[in-house]
């Protein structure tokens, strides 16, 4: 079964202080893995997924098939870093691409 | 429209009532799913509709919740005789082939049963 775990419902930062934001899966097969992002008021939107990788707005995230996860980093927090994120798992043909989140993780930067 | 839109933004409703969300994806976008976003549960799959494949319904919470999606476009999310429990903000999104690419999400509906 497809799975996924944040396990920090709130992360709170200083500003200019590195970030990890924390997911884990678990799927049986080779899975897709992305972050979303959804600011106050807007939209929930992608943020950067691993067949990518590509940093955006300074974040990045590195697949660890040993470890199973997939976290989010940034080395310095900016006050509009401030968001809800969501790690996302999807398989890759057919009925296993429906698309799976995590519980979420705010991400609260602190001026 | 460009995006994803979902109707209404708003639905309070009284309980034991049906109720009826409704979202447009992106035109020649194959695959739609709904979520169901409240807080402390992140955002809960309900139901994945791929091309002409019969959906996946895995993660509709009861027989009250229900979806359609007409000719593989606009899709419907039913849920009848409504509980307090279904209060939450009901997200539509769409994707051009499924969960490989971006998913692109509506604004929601914000559904309040009391």
């Amino acid at each position: 079964a497809q799975r996924v775990t944040q396990p920090e419902k709130l992360l709170s930062v200083f500003k200019g202080a590195p970030v990890e934001l924390k997911c884990n899966y678990s799927y049986s097969g080779s899975p897709e893995l992305f972050w979303y992002v959804q600011y106050s008021r807007q939209r929930l939107q992608l943020l950067l997924r691993h067949i990518s990788r590509e940093s955006i707005k300074g974040f990045t995230a590195d697949l660890n098939k040993g470890e199973t996860s997939f976290h989010l980093k940034k080395p310095f927090a900016q006050e509009e870093d401030s968001a809800m994120y969501y790690c996302a798992l999807s398989g890759q043909r057919g009925n296993t691409g429906k698309l799976i989140f995590g519980q979420g993780t705010t991400l609260q930067v602190k001026p | 429209g460009a995006g994803v839109s979902q109707s209404p933004s708003n639905k309070v409703t009284e309980k034991g009532k049906d109720v009826e969300l409704r979202c447009d994806p992106i035109s020649g976008h194959t695959a739609l799913y709904w979520y169901r976003q409240s807080l402390g549960q992140g955002l809960e799959f309900l139901i994945y509709f791929q091309g002409n494949s019969a959906p996946d319904k895995s993660g509709l919470p009861s027989d009250r919740f229900s979806a359609e999606r007409t000719g593989g476009s606009v899709s419907t999310l039913t849920i009848q005789r409504t509980q307090q429990e279904d209060s939450a903000v009901y997200l539509c999104a769409s994707t051009p082939l499924g969960g490989i690419t971006e998913a692109f999400f509506g604004q929601g509906t914000r559904l309040t049963v009391v």
